[in-house]
This record gives structure tokens, sequence and C-alpha cells, in this order.
């Protein structure tokens, strides 16, 4: 059972345009929902996350929206550039766990 | 050195062989993760060591052998593989202080069977 879902598998988006990326969950317990970032032959890269308690989280071209009552979360890449294409994955987790549930990954492509 | 490093990058082993993974990492952690990355597969937690002591065991086959010596190293023991077991696996650390915390991942070992 796949607890948390991701979508789309792969996007292609031109230079300075706004690449978004789904997420669903299942887990009400879950409360804290991370977004990591892996280019090829690296591990993944904590990039931001977000919490229950706010509905948005912006860390410069990189934003969060998220909505509780949907058991949604997305990431917008705001003037999306050529180096920021690599496989984006969210996850979530909840209190007192250490273990991350992930997505199963998007592959972004940035055309110059 | 710094953030987590693993050795070695790339391992070819056939099925009877018997291999590790070895896992290091520089940050002053003290929790450390294995996790199995296959093709079209969402990241899988393997194991979960805070301070040396195995908290966490995700139904992974005993072919797969766990080793945390330390708060710095891990190491998982590989025997008897199977070719499904082909894949990325991730060492991960964090400073676990009882709430979410950020994970900091290595670059993986790519392992190929048989």
């Amino acid at each position: 059972q796949q607890q948390v879902k991701q979508s789309p598998q792969s996007l292609i988006v031109q230079k300075g345009g706004i690449s978004i990326i789904n997420c669903a969950y299942e887990n009400t317990a879950f409360d804290y929902f991370p977004w990591y970032q892996q280019f090829p032959g690296k591990g993944p890269a904590l990039l931001i996350a977000i919490r229950p308690d706010v509905s948005e989280k912006k860390e410069g071209r990189f934003t969060i929206s998220f909505n509780k009552s949907a058991k949604q979360f997305s990431l917008h890449i705001m003037d999306s550039q050529p180096g920021d294409s690599a496989t984006y994955f969210c996850a979530a987790s909840k209190s007192g766990r250490r273990a991350l549930t992930f997505g199963s990954g998007t592959r972004l492509q940035v055309q110059p | 050195e710094t953030g987590v490093t693993q050795t070695p990058r790339h391992l070819v082993m056939g099925m009877t062989n018997k291999k590790s993974l070895k896992c290091e990492q520089h940050l002053g952690h003290n929790a450390m993760y294995w996790y199995k990355q296959s093709a079209k597969k969402p990241l899988e937690l393997m194991f979960v060591y805070s301070l040396e002591e195995r908290v966490e065991n995700n139904s992974v086959p005993s072919r797969f052998s766990p080793e945390c010596p330390n708060s710095s190293h891990l190491f998982l023991h590989l025997h008897t593989l199977q070719p499904e077991d082909s894949a990325l696996y991730l060492c991960a650390s964090s400073s676990w202080t009882g709430e979410s915390d950020t994970q900091y991942f290595g670059p993986g070992t790519r392992l190929t069977v048989l």
C-alpha cells in the first residue's frame, strides 16, 4: 500500500516557467512533509519542508502549498531553470517516528 | 570528508557472494538509516539505528544484515542475494530529537546482483 502518491511521473518545463508537482497522502497522522531533490549520482537532499499548521511555505523560488482537508501538498518551482532538472520526491512522517514515507518521484526536465 | 559517505559506490556480486556496504557520517548525528531505491519504486526504508540500537526493521529479508558499531558508522552485510535485490542502496543520518528531522543522504552504492 503506497501511502504517499506523487504525480506526475515526469515533467518537462520551459526555462522561466512554473513546475508543479503534487502529492497526496492517506495517513492523517502524518505531520511533517519534506521535499527532497536528487541529482544523478547523488543522494536525495532536503529542499523544503512544511508542517500542517501552515498552508504555504516559501523559500526562494520554491513553495510548498498544503491542503490538510484534501490531504494534499504540492511543490511549485517558480522561474524554473535548467539547473533545477532533477528528480523530486515528496515524503511524509509523523512525530515520534523517524521513518519517512516517500512518493515515487518526479523527473523534472527544464529545457533552455 | 564531510557529510555522509558510502563505499563502495558500485558493486557487482554473484548470488553466492558475501559483501558489505559501508556508510560513515561526519555530522555528529545520532541516528542512521538504510534505504533501498529501485527503479520506478519509492525509496524504501530498510533499517533505522538510533544511538547504535536498531529501532526499526521494515520486514527486510534476512539476507540483509545491518551492523552499527558506533554512531558514525553503519554497515549492511549482504549474502546470498537475488537479482531483484539489484538497486541503489542509500545511507542517511539525522540528529534525532524526538520530532521529525532532516535526514542527510549519502551518494549511495549501486548494487548489481548477477
